[in-house]
């Protein structure tokens, strides 16, 4: 079964300061990797995914990730934190699709703090 | 373009009552999802739709029923709440299945 795990429940960081958040993952076969993030009272929003080919992939407001087997991570990172970017963050993964619904599993989620 | 939409928005029921939650998108999507979320859990799927009249039980499904009649709608059902049912409930749709997942914008429920 697959599985995500987010190390860190809670960071903080300055404003314009660099982030990187955390996540490993467990799966059998080449994984579909996202990242979600979530702002206060409000629904889940993609930021990226990595299906296959660059192992770096960009995403919407600044953000990248990168994804790498041998440590079966795909961390997301920033060079400059806005305050907007306080939010829960949420890795997930998946398998490949083939016709047949496979459920995203989920981490417990990375609350970002952003200090001004 | 209002995207998955999820009525009530919030919601207090007592032990034993019944409710149902509705969840409407408007993309055509295929799939659609009941997650529930927690503190420190994430999110975990309750069931889940491959498609009009579909539904299938996902990680965390006991004391939940869904219905898809209509490709556009999914409705999640409490039959007799518990106070263990509080939480925050999403409804997800995507084209297909791992792909980028739409989420609407929650249902805080409560039950005391």
């Amino acid at each position: 079964a697959q599985s995500v795990t987010q190390p860190d429940i809670h960071i903080t960081v300055s404003e314009g300061a660099s982030l990187e958040l955390r996540c490993n993952y467990s799966y059998g076969a080449t994984p579909y990797l996202f990242w979600y993030v979530q702002s206060p009272g409000q629904g889940l929003q993609l930021l990226l995914k990595y299906f296959s080919g660059d192992t770096l992939v960009q995403g919407i407001k600044g953000f990248e990730a990168e994804f790498k087997r041998s440590q079966s991570s795909f961390n997301l990172r920033k060079p400059s934190v806005h305050w907007s970017d306080a939010a829960e963050y949420f890795c997930a993964v998946g398998a490949e699709p083939s016709g047949s619904a496979r459920q995203l599993t989920f981490g417990s989620g990375t609350q970002l703090t952003v200090l001004p | 373009n209002a995207g998955v939409t999820q009525t009530p928005k919030f919601r207090v029921l007592k032990t034993g009552q019944s409710m149902t939650l509705l969840c409407a998108q408007d993309m055509n999507h295929e799939y659609m999802y009941w997650y529930r979320q927690d503190p420190g859990m994430g999110l975990r799927l309750i069931h889940y739709s491959v498609g009009e009249g579909t539904t299938a039980k996902g990680e965390v499904p006991d004391g939940y029923n869904v219905s898809r009649l209509k490709k556009q709608n999914f409705l999640l059902g409490l039959e007799s709440a518990a106070p263990s049912q509080t939480s925050v409930y999403f409804c997800a749709s995507s084209y297909i299945d791992n792909t980028e997942a739409f989420f609407g914008q929650g249902t805080r429920l409560t039950v005391v």
